[in-house]
């Protein structure tokens, strides 16, 4: 069993839906949780970042974390063709002085206009 | 300010050779790492770095070495190229050890 599990999708919505996109993890260990976006032939670019259970915001974007359920979401709001790419959740936990990633193997999402 | 670069971008090897990827932060970050990104696998840690001369290993390290010689550049190397390592490879950097890491654009390496 992986320690993060995403659901790969691939996720294809309508511009201006609700987007949900999940992760599971087994590792109760993870401190910090984290969506990183990612275009196609490019790097990661994070997204979110926060590092307790409830909800963070930040403009059309909620990351939800509940830790007793080892459970993230990742909620788009008003989604746009600008919006498609894939979503990665990742967690850490230290290892040896440095807080590694632990990724899960993406959401690729599509938004038609 | 370029943030992460790699070098190269593509490469093509046969089995047997070895080649080594740079990986270059302007941003003055202490950390620094490698992954592998493959379909259905996701990004696995490879090494990664607490800092100038100092190197460890991360998830899937067999087959590659790594120096970091300056705080700037993080070098991957394959010593005996497999085609297990086709695959795109990421540098990555961060300031404090933790979630928030920044990315290079990747190289592509097919290994025939």
């Amino acid at each position: 069993q992986k320690e993060v599990e995403q659901d790969p999708g691939p996720l294809s919505v309508p511009e201006g839906a609700i987007v949900s996109l999940n992760c599971t993890y087994s590792n109760s260990a993870f401190q910090y949780f984290m969506w990183y976006r990612q275009y196609s032939r490019k790097g990661p670019e994070l997204l979110m970042y926060t590092y307790s259970s409830g909800n963070k915001e930040d403009g059309r974007f909620t990351a939800q974390v509940d830790k007793s359920s080892k459970y993230i979401s990742l909620f788009i709001r008003d989604s746009q063709p600008s919006d498609s790419a894939t979503y990665l959740c990742a967690m850490s936990v230290r290892q040896t002085g440095a807080n590694n990633l632990f990724f899960g193997t993406g959401t690729r999402l599509t938004v038609i206009p | 300010n370029a943030g992460v670069t790699q070098t190269p971008k593509f490469r093509v090897l046969k089995t047997g050779q070895s080649m080594t990827l740079l990986c270059a932060q302007d941003m003055n970050h202490e950390y620094m790492y490698w992954y592998r990104q493959d379909p259905g696998m996701g990004l696995r840690l490879i090494h990664y770095s607490v800092g100038e001369g100092t190197t460890a290993k991360g998830e899937v390290p067999d087959g590659y070495n790594v120096s970091r010689l300056k705080k700037q550049n993080f070098l991957l190397g394959l010593e005996s190229a497999a085609p297990s390592q086709t695959s795109v490879y990421f540098c990555a950097s961060s300031y404090g050890g933790g979630g928030e890491q920044y990315f290079g654009p990747g190289t592509r390496l097919t290994v025939t």
